[in-house]
């Protein structure tokens, strides 16, 4: 089936510092792929996405590279600042439906 | 101007209740969901409405009925409520037009089962 797994959190980082959160995906075909962020108390919204193989979608610092040859969408950012606190979901789109991974919950500390 | 808007945003209910939540989304989606999401943040689907037809509906137990009266509104009726389906719900709307559809999120509904 359709799948998505992620690193486990709470991922703790310093202001600054490097992220990476893990993604890999287990797909029939060739699915889009996106990041959503969920911030406290609120909804999620889409952070970046990527449609097919080699693409990287960008946004706010963030990056991720659709991999195919790795089934993996890791999501990258230089330096994290504590407005970056969220839960991070990474999912892929099939069949007209979303699948979530179970999110990773990321804390910047000043 | 709110694109998905949920109603209540919190909601306290005791067991055996019937309640709902209402959805709207001023965005011209023809796509509208239904999600779940528990204590441990994971987010599950429910139901995904196309053009008001029912497309996805996973295991969900029959207490929960969606209804979509028109494109724009996608509700959430619960029957005899239990203390596990205290939860978070999201509402959530898309185009797909064939492209890969980016979804749009309400805020979310706390419910609280007592």
């Amino acid at each position: 089936g359709n799948s998505v797994t992620q690193m486990e959190g709470p991922v703790t980082l310093s202001e600054e510092a490097f992220l990476t959160i893990n993604c890999t995906y287990t797909a029939t075909g060739y699915p889009s792929l996106f990041w959503y962020v969920q911030y406290p108390g609120e909804g999620l919204q889409l952070l970046l996405k990527a449609t097919k193989a080699d693409d990287k979608g960008s946004n706010k610092g963030f990056e991720a590279t659709y991999r195919k040859e790795t089934t993996s969408f890791h999501l990258e950012k230089g330096s994290v600042q504590v407005s970056d606190s969220a839960v991070y979901f990474c999912a892929l789109e099939y069949g007209n439906k979303l699948v979530f991974g179970a999110g990773t919950i990321l804390r910047v500390k000043s | 101007d709110t694109a998905v808007s949920q109603t209540p945003k919190y909601l306290v209910t005791q067991m055996g209740n019937d309640k709902s939540i209402k959805c709207e989304q001023n965005l011209g989606h023809d796509t509208m969901y239904w999600y779940k999401q528990d204590s441990k943040k994971f987010l599950k689907i429910m139901f995904s409405y196309n053009n008001k037809e029912l497309i996805i509906n996973e295991t969900v137990p029959n207490r929960f009925s969606p209804k979509s009266p028109d494109k724009a509104h996608l509700n959430l009726h619960i029957n005899s409520l239990e203390l596990g389906d205290s939860a978070v719900y999201f509402c959530a709307s898309s185009r797909y037009s064939g492209g890969s559809p980016e979804a749009f999120f309400g805020q979310g509904t706390r419910l609280t089962v007592v």
